[in-house]
C-alpha cells in the first residue's frame, strides 16, 4: 500500500497571500495525483490531476507541480472560499486508492 | 452535469448491517462505460478511508481492512450503486462519501456526492 503523508496539517495564512501544499507518496506514483478540496456541508472537488492539470472550471490561481514522491498544491493570493481542507490521492496503484491524511488552511 | 447523491439512514445499531445508496444523475452507470463507482468515508476528526470500488462491469475491489464487511453492488436499471459494511461498530461512524472515477484504471476521482453523516449507536 502507497502511504501518502502530507504536510502541514494546519496552514494559517491571510487573505491575499500565498499557500503551498506538499504530499508525499512512500513510492513512487509517477504523475498519477490529484488534489481534492473538502468544505464542510458540500461535495468534495477535484481540483488537479495528473499532478500538474487543473479539473474544469478550477481557478488559475490553483497549480500542482511534482513527479514521482514529492508533489505540491500553491494556491496563489488567497480568497475566502479556498479555507478549507485539502486532500491529495494516488491513483498509480490500486487498490487500495490512498489519500494523504489533509492539509487544513485557515485564515490567519 | 455530473451529479452524485447519497441516500441511507444517518443511524445504525452496532452489530447491524450500514446500507447506502448512491443515485447518479449526468453519467451513465452501464456495464458498457469507462467509470469506476466508489465508496470513501470520513470518521469525526480524521482523513479520507477509501471503502471499495465497482467497475461498471460489475468487478469489485475493497479495502483489506474492510473487505470481509463490504458489499458494492450496481444497479443499471435505476442508474445507481449501493454499499453494505455489515457488523458496524462505533468505529464506522462516519462520513460516507459515494464518488465516481471516469477514464480508465489511472485516472482520480473526478465527481463526488455531498456525503452522509452515518452514526452507529444503540
Amino acid at each position: 500500500e502507497i502511504v501518502m503523508t502530507q504536510s502541514p496539517a494546519t496552514l494559517s495564512v491571510s487573505p491575499g497571500e500565498r499557500a503551498t501544499l506538499s504530499c508525499r507518496a512512500s513510492q513512487s506514483v509517477s504523475n498519477n495525483l490529484a488534489w481534492h478540496q473538502l468544505k464542510p456541508g458540500q461535495a468534495p472537488r477535484l481540483l488537479i490531476y495528473g499532478a500538474t492539470t487543473r479539473a474544469t472550471g478550477v481557478p488559475g490561481r490553483f497549480s500542482g507541480s511534482g513527479f514521482g514522491t514529492e508533489f505540491t498544491l500553491t494556491i496563489s493570493s488567497l480568497q475566502s472560499e479556498d479555507f478549507a481542507v485539502y486532500y491529495c490521492q494516488q491513483y498509480n496503484d490500486w487498490p487500495p486508492v490512498t489519500f494523504g491524511q489533509g492539509t487544513r488552511l485557515e485564515i490567519k | 452535469q455530473v451529479q452524485l447523491q447519497e441516500s441511507g439512514p444517518g443511524l445504525v445499531k452496532p452489530s447491524e448491517t450500514l446500507s447506502l445508496t448512491c443515485t447518479v444523475s449526468g453519467s451513465s452507470i452501464s456495464t458498457t462505460t469507462n467509470h469506476f463507482w466508489g465508496w470513501i468515508r470520513q470518521p469525526p476528526g480524521k482523513g479520507l478511508e477509501w471503502i471499495g470500488t465497482i467497475y461498471s462491469a460489475g468487478t469489485t475491489y475493497s479495502n483489506p481492512s474492510l473487505k470481509s464487511r463490504v458489499t458494492i453492488s450496481v444497479d443499471t436499471s435505476k442508474n445507481l450503486f449501493s454499499l453494505n459494511l455489515t457488523s458496524v461498530t462505533a468505529a464506522d461512524t462516519a462520513i460516507y462519501y459515494c464518488a465516481r472515477t471516469s477514464g480508465g484504471w489511472l485516472s482520480p476521482i473526478d465527481y463526488w456526492g455531498q456525503g452522509t453523516l452515518v452514526t452507529v449507536s444503540s
